[in-house]
């Protein structure tokens, strides 16, 4: 079945480690987008691609940094963790033209201590 | 520029009621609109959307909007509401005439409580 994964679903990480939140799609969507979302409140886009080797920053400003080596994965690092990056990240793809709407995976709750 | 608003931060609705969240957007052409909720702890999932066509459109879970392009509006409604209804849902949208180079934009949110 055509789906987006992300993982890990949750993690907790000590302050100034590195880590990479991991976002797959089976559909073949050329567009990505990772979300920065506190818990009940608006989205806002920190990274999105519009193909391999395509990258672009978003409206919110962050420290975080992708990659789209392959179409079907856009990883988000963080080379070193702080609190201030305690938050929910979600992941989504859409088709290239534009009456489609995008597919959310179930997002990383990332806390940083 | 584009921009979408939900003008409510949440809506409060008892069950069996009929429930609307409301939507305004604003493009400089033709919009694709859309409607995703989400439940705690979790990613959004797609309602409805509205392309062209008929502008009452229908969605899952028992969801409908109605696109007003004279009020620019795209208010999401369910003649009876459920307890498991309850979530914070979003508005989205893109101009159609510049489908190629920009994301969808999101509202705020709106956190819909429906009560027993």
């Amino acid at each position: 079945e055509a789906d987006i994964y992300q993982t890990p679903r949750y993690l907790v990480i000590g302050t100034g480690k590195k880590i990479t939140l991991e976002c797959s799609q089976t559909m073949g969507h050329d567009k990505m987008y990772w979300y920065q979302q506190d818990p009940g409140m608006e989205l806002h886009l920190i990274h999105y691609s519009y193909g391999v080797n395509s990258t672009e920053k978003g409206d919110l400003s962050s420290e975080s940094t992708v990659s789209r080596i392959r179409t079907e994965h856009f990883p988000l690092t963080l080379e070193s963790a702080r609190p201030s990056h305690t938050s929910q990240y979600l992941c989504a793809s859409s088709e290239s033209q534009g009456n489609y709407g995008y597919t959310f995976g179930s997002g990383t709750r990332l806390t940083v201590v | 520029a584009q921009s979408v608003a939900q003008p409510e931060d949440q809506v409060n609705v008892a069950e069996g009621n009929p429930l609307t969240v409301k939507c305004t957007y604003s493009v400089s052409g033709n919009p694709y609109l859309f409607w995703y909720v989400q439940y705690p702890n979790r990613g959004l999932q797609f309602l409805l959307k509205y392309i062209t066509g008929d502008n009452l459109v229908k969605g899952s879970y028992g969801f409908e909007a109605e696109f007003n392009k004279s009020q620019t509006s795209f208010h999401l409604k369910k003649p009876s509401a459920l307890v498991s209804d309850s979530a914070l849902y979003f508005c989205a949208v893109r101009d159609r005439a510049n489908q190629a180079g920009t994301a969808l934009i999101f509202g705020k949110g709106t956190t819909l409580s429906v009560s027993s």
